[in-house]
């Protein structure tokens, strides 16, 4: 069974910094490229940043380029987001979610519960 | 590449048939995928590649499309139908949303 478990969320000051992980199990991770997406609080759906199975290529979405950084660990099975100089407007649900195969060019098929970020002082 | 969906929200019976729309900026051949997404759950996936049902979804979902105009068709509405809609396109980083459909009972 397929299953994406993040952690790492938390409550945090604007400008701090924060780590997402999300441990993966029932598949090969090497072979899947990577998304991470968040939900705000009565918004809708926002694409983060998305890594390729072998880091290759990596995107951001423009509200967190520069200050969000996504990496993997195909030993480890799990994928991360190093989060930096925080706002008020990243708080959101942060999903993983795995792209259906090893490439850019693949939907995310399977995803994670979430975990909450909120940045407030 | 923006995606736009419509309408934003929209009121159905028990039974009906509804359509939703979602258009590309430009075009992103058929890499296309439609969610459900109910609160306090995980999205899940319905339609990928713009019209091939995701496994283990019934085949009252269906969709249509490539290029810059894609549409999610929902059948015979049952209450557990009633959620929130999203398009996205992958043809490449970023890979961006619609806005979202909220679907509820009329």
């Amino acid at each position: 069974e397929v299953q994406l478990v993040e952690s790492g969320g938390g409550l945090v000051q604007p400008g701090r910094s924060l780590r997402l992980s999300c441990a993966t199990s029932g598949f090969t991770f090497e072979n899947f490229a990577m998304n991470w997406v968040r939900q705000a609080p009565g918004k809708g759906l926002e694409w983060v940043s998305g890594i390729s199975w072998n880091s290759g290529r990596i995107g951001y979405a423009d509200s967190v380029k520069g200050r969000f950084t996504i990496s993997r660990d195909n030993a480890k099975s799990s994928l991360y987001l190093q989060m930096n100089s925080l706002r008020a407007e990243d708080t959101a649900f942060y999903f993983c979610a795995r792209g259906n195969d090893y490439s850019v060019v693949s939907h995310s098929d399977y995803w994670g519960q979430g975990t909450l970020v909120t940045v407030t002082s | 590449i923006q995606m736009t969906q419509s309408p934003s929200s929209l009121s159905a019976s028990i039974g009906d048939r509804v359509t939703i729309t979602c258009r590309a900026s430009q075009g992103i051949s058929n890499y296309l995928v439609w969610f459900q997404h109910k609160p306090g759950k995980a999205p899940k996936s319905l339609i990928y590649a713009a019209s091939s049902l995701q496994s283990g979804v019934p085949s009252k979902f269906s969709g249509s499309g490539s290029g810059t105009y894609f549409t999610l068709t929902i059948s015979s509405l049952q209450p557990e139908d009633f959620a929130t809609y999203y398009c996205q396109q992958y043809s490449d980083y970023p890979h961006t949303f619609g806005q979202g459909t909220k679907l509820d009972i009329k």
